[in-house]
């Protein structure tokens, strides 16, 4: 099976960096996804990672170490629109015998404060 | 226009009623997902299927049932409709390429109220 496991909460202040940590373990690792989700709205996708190290992309970067199950999505000069919930997921080829489905974390709401 | 599409976007019903939840998408995906969210539990697969031949039950598939009516359109039927049901219910699809491409992208939501 597939565990997953980011903080509840975190705060941060406007143009400061925060980073949000997600912890995973499954048997059949094929990938690592970040969603950015607005309350009451659909996810959206921000981030893949399926080999170790650090994807940029703008003011959103992500890292992915395979061996310690760990990412983490880093978020420069935040702004006041990304006050949001961050949703972790992990993508496994043997997840029900079917390949390549999700499971998801229960998300991090980041606050962002003046 | 909106890629994925849901309706309706809010429901409210009552106890044992029968409720029918759609999604279209423009996208061309083959894959198409039903997930229901409550607060503190993230996303929960409900029923996923691959192309229109194919259904599968996802992680929590009890009271639900789903049709692939065509490759744009998946739906969700609560045959009796409980109040533990209420949630918030999202539509995804993917294309079959696998690595980034399949990634997954989701409708508004429908925020169901089961009285």
């Amino acid at each position: 099976g597939q565990n997953i496991d980011q903080p509840t909460e975190m705060t941060a202040t406007e143009g400061a960096i925060v980073q949000i940590n997600c912890t995973y373990q499954t048997s059949g690792f094929n990938g690592l996804f970040w969603y950015q989700q607005h309350a009451g709205e659909a996810p959206t996708f921000l981030s893949y990672n399926v080999l170790d190290g650090l994807e940029e992309k703008g003011r959103f970067s992500s890292f992915l170490s395979r061996s310690k199950g760990y990412s983490y999505l880093l978020l420069k000069e935040l702004q006041m629109k990304d006050s949001a919930s961050y949703l972790c997921a992990v993508r496994d080829h043997l997840y029900n015998n079917a390949g390549n489905m999700l499971t998801f974390g229960g998300g991090t709401r980041l606050m962002v404060k003046p | 226009d909106a890629d994925v599409t849901q309706t309706p976007r809010n429901r409210i019903t009552k106890t044992g009623k029968r409720i029918m939840l759609e999604c279209s998408q423009t996208k061309g995906h083959d894959r198409m997902y039903w997930y229901r969210q409550d607060p503190g539990l993230g996303l929960r697969l409900i029923y996923y299927s691959f192309d229109v031949k194919d259904i599968n039950k996802g992680e929590i598939s009890d009271g639900y049932s789903v049709s692939r009516q065509a490759q744009a359109k998946f739906s969700l039927s609560l045959e009796s409709a409980i109040p533990n049901q209420t949630a918030l219910y999202f539509c995804a699809t993917s294309d079959a390429s696998g690595g980034s491409a399949d990634t997954q992208y989701f409708g508004p939501g429908t925020r169901l109220t089961v009285l």
